[in-house]
């Protein structure tokens, strides 16, 4: 089964430190997504990719977070300097769209803990 | 700004009974809506789907209505089973011609044995 590939599955680090998050997204796919769970708001979305193209990232902290793909099997969220309130699960989901039912693929995410 | 809103954090319900799950927007510009499970520890999988122009998609087990006059959807499993047991997320697309969605903040589904 084609899967989308998240490293590192989880990763503590202090305050001020910078963090990167890695997603290898299913070969083929032309869209790629960012969400942050947290318990509060649920599955926020950060940003997205079209064609390795931005398309939407108002959802991150602009100073802080910022997220690429360099090439069309990595795609990368990082966080410099990370916060204690950064601390979330990550996931990244990749999808092929042209038509319905729009549903894709999610990572198994990066639990992220900024102590 | 909650745009997609599941008012519900949990909902428990005894195997083979219906279980309902609810959602309602506030965007008129939502054109899909769609359904994810989640267990512990994983990412969220695709469950069904609807397209705004239609009120109800089924697939096995699986059930969505949408009420697009009280911007409301719901998701119907008959009969639930103990495996049923996850968070489930609601979210819709926008339909702006990129693929933004938006999710809620999930249901957890007991179902009892």
């Amino acid at each position: 089964d084609a899967r989308v590939t998240q490293t590192p599955r989880h990763k503590v680090t202090e305050m001020g430190q910078e963090v990167t998050m890695r997603c290898q997204p299913i070969l083929g796919h032309n869209t790629v997504f960012w969400y942050r769970q947290t318990m509060m708001q649920g599955l926020e979305l950060l940003a997205y990719f079209r064609n390795r193209a931005p398309l939407d990232d108002s959802g991150m902290p602009k100073d802080r977070f910022s997220a690429e793909m360099p090439d069309a099997t990595l795609a990368t969220l990082k966080i410099q300097p990370s916060e204690p309130r950064d601390s979330a699960v990550y996931f990244c989901a990749s999808g092929f769209f042209r038509d319905g039912p729009y549903g894709y693929t999610f990572g198994s995410g990066t639990r992220l803990t900024v102590v | 700004d909650q745009q997609v809103k599941q008012n519900s954090p949990s909902l428990s319900v005894q195997e083979g009974r219906i279980s309902i799950l609810n959602c309602d927007y506030t965007n008129s510009m939502f054109d899909y809506f769609l359904w994810y499970k989640k267990y512990p520890a994983e990412g969220p999988t695709f469950l069904i789907s609807i397209s705004s122009i239609k009120d109800k998609n089924e697939d096995g087990r699986f059930t969505v209505f949408l009420n697009k006059s009280a911007k409301h959807l719901s998701l119907h499993i008959v009969p639930s089973q103990p495996g049923d047991s996850a968070v489930y997320f609601c979210a819709a697309k926008v339909n702006t011609g990129g693929f933004k969605t938006i999710f809620g903040a999930g249901t957890r589904l007991f179902v009892k044995a």
